[in-house]
């Protein structure tokens, strides 16, 4: 079993929807959880941060963690085709240990 | 300004050939990290550097080295290059291990031929 597990999608959304993206992960050792947005070309780029289990909002966007279930989520609400990007969780063990990212959910927000 | 800058952008070599890839920040951060990213586009983290010091070594093989000259830069030397390495390749950095928000450069894309 892998350490961090994302389906890949692709994933289709109207412009305006909900939409939830989600990660599993086996270490029960993490304890920072993140998620980043790239671009086609691009490299990723921090969206959000989190290290307790329950729910963070920055705008649009929702990081919610449930270590318990080890399962994270990311809402994003209002969906925008500038949403449209691969969207990739990562987690990290206290000290920097062991910086694992998920493979990638591929997004497409359509107009 | 560029927070996290990597040269160059696009690499196309030969086999066998022996290669540097750049990477500087300008964030004041203590950490840096170098990782690959396959066709798959699994993101794979290579090395780390605290302070020129290696932190962490991911089971990498030893033809890739990275070499550090101060806290703002930290290069990626590759020898005898494989088909197999062709990937991007992203640079990053944070304020120090113990912070999980890592800033990421373009990437520069390896092509083996």
């Amino acid at each position: 079993q892998k350490e961090v597990e994302q389906d890949p999608g692709p994933l289709s959304v109207p412009e305006g929807a909900i939409v939830s993206l989600n990660c599993t992960y086996s270490n029960s050792a993490f304890q920072y959880f993140m998620w980043y947005r790239q671009y086609s070309r691009k490299g990723p780029e921090l969206l959000m941060y989190t290290y307790s289990s329950g729910n963070k909002e920055d705008g649009r966007f929702t990081a919610q963690v449930d270590k318990s279930s080890k399962y994270i989520s990311l809402f994003i609400r209002d969906s925008q085709p500038s949403d449209s990007a691969t969207y990739l969780c990562a987690m990290i063990e206290n000290y920097g240990q062991n910086f694992v990212f998920g493979p990638g959910t591929r997004l497409s927000v359509l107009p | 300004d560029t927070a996290v800058s990597q040269t160059p952008k696009y690499l196309v070599t030969q086999m066998g050939n022996d290669k540097s890839i750049k990477c500087e920040q300008n964030l004041g951060h203590d950490t840096m990290y170098w990782y690959k990213q396959d066709s798959k586009k699994f993101l794979k983290i290579m090395f780390s550097y605290n302070n020129k010091e290696l932190i962490i070594n991911e089971t990498v093989p030893n033809r890739f080295s990275p070499k550090s000259p101060d806290k703002a830069h930290l290069n990626l030397h590759i020898n005898s290059l494989e088909l197999g390495d062709s990937a991007v390749y992203f640079c990053a950095s944070s304020q120090d291990t113990g912070r999980a928000e890592a800033f990421f450069g373009q990437g520069t894309r390896l092509t083996v031929v």
